[in-house]
């Protein structure tokens, strides 16, 4: 089945103690985006990447790392959680970078902050 | 700053009416234009995609655009208690990143 999958779907960290959200697709896209998805301001996208090792910043990228080693992979990395990253965050693949690629999204991971 | 609006909801209708979702976009160059349902704790899904100027039809499903207007919108017809999520509206503006962006959503409330 094709699929894109988060990992873990629920946390509850303390401020400033590392944490990463995985991110594994099936579908051998090679474009991948993370974003969080809050009330009343929508999804955002926090970094995007078009290839293995090709990353660049989206919208909201500040206290955020990612990696691209291997096409299928794409983590999200928070080296010093805040109360602020406290949010639904979303993985989501697309087959390519044309404009009418649709993007799959991950079941979300649903981050808490205290 | 490129913009993606969606009218303000929630919006509520009756089960077998027609629900009308409008979507604005600010870049005239835009491309691709999507509808994503999310129901309430889950991830976005695509309903449809459309990128020519009029309509397309799947289903009970009808997207209009117009880019004169800088205007997409989804139509559900005969609507029913599952269509009750939020809808999201996604634009493609091309470019190096060609990055969605994404309306806030508008929630829709089908009454039986």
């Amino acid at each position: 089945e094709a699929q894109v999958t988060q990992n873990p779907r629920y946390l509850i960290t303390v401020t400033g103690k590392k944490l990463t959200v995985t991110c594994s697709q099936n579908m051998n896209h090679e474009y991948m985006s993370w974003y969080r998805q809050d009330p009343g301001l929508g999804l955002r996208q926090i970094y995007y990447s078009m290839n293995v090792e090709v990353t660049d910043k989206g919208d909201v990228p500040e206290g955020y790392k990612v990696s691209r080693k291997e096409k299928r992979n794409f983590p999200l990395i928070l080296e010093s959680p805040s109360p602020n990253q406290t949010s639904l965050y979303f993985c989501a693949s697309r087959g390519g970078w044309a404009a009418n690629t649709e993007a799959f999204f991950g079941q979300g991971t649903r981050l808490t902050v205290v | 700053q490129k913009e993606v609006e969606q009218n303000s909801g929630p919006l509520s209708v009756p089960e077998g009416a027609i629900a009308s979702l409008n979507c604005t976009y600010s870049d005239r160059g835009s491309q691709s234009f999507f509808w994503y349902r999310q129901y309430s704790g889950k991830s976005p899904e695509l309903i449809m995609f459309i990128y020519s100027n009029g309509d397309k039809e799947d289903g009970r499903f009808t997207a209009q655009l117009n880019k004169a207007s800088q205007y997409v919108s989804l139509l559900i017809r005969d609507s029913q208690p599952s269509d009750s999520a939020t809808y999201l509206c996604a634009v493609n503006m091309g470019g190096a990143n060609s990055k969605l962006t994404f309306g806030k959503g508008i929630t829709l409330s089908v009454r039986p």
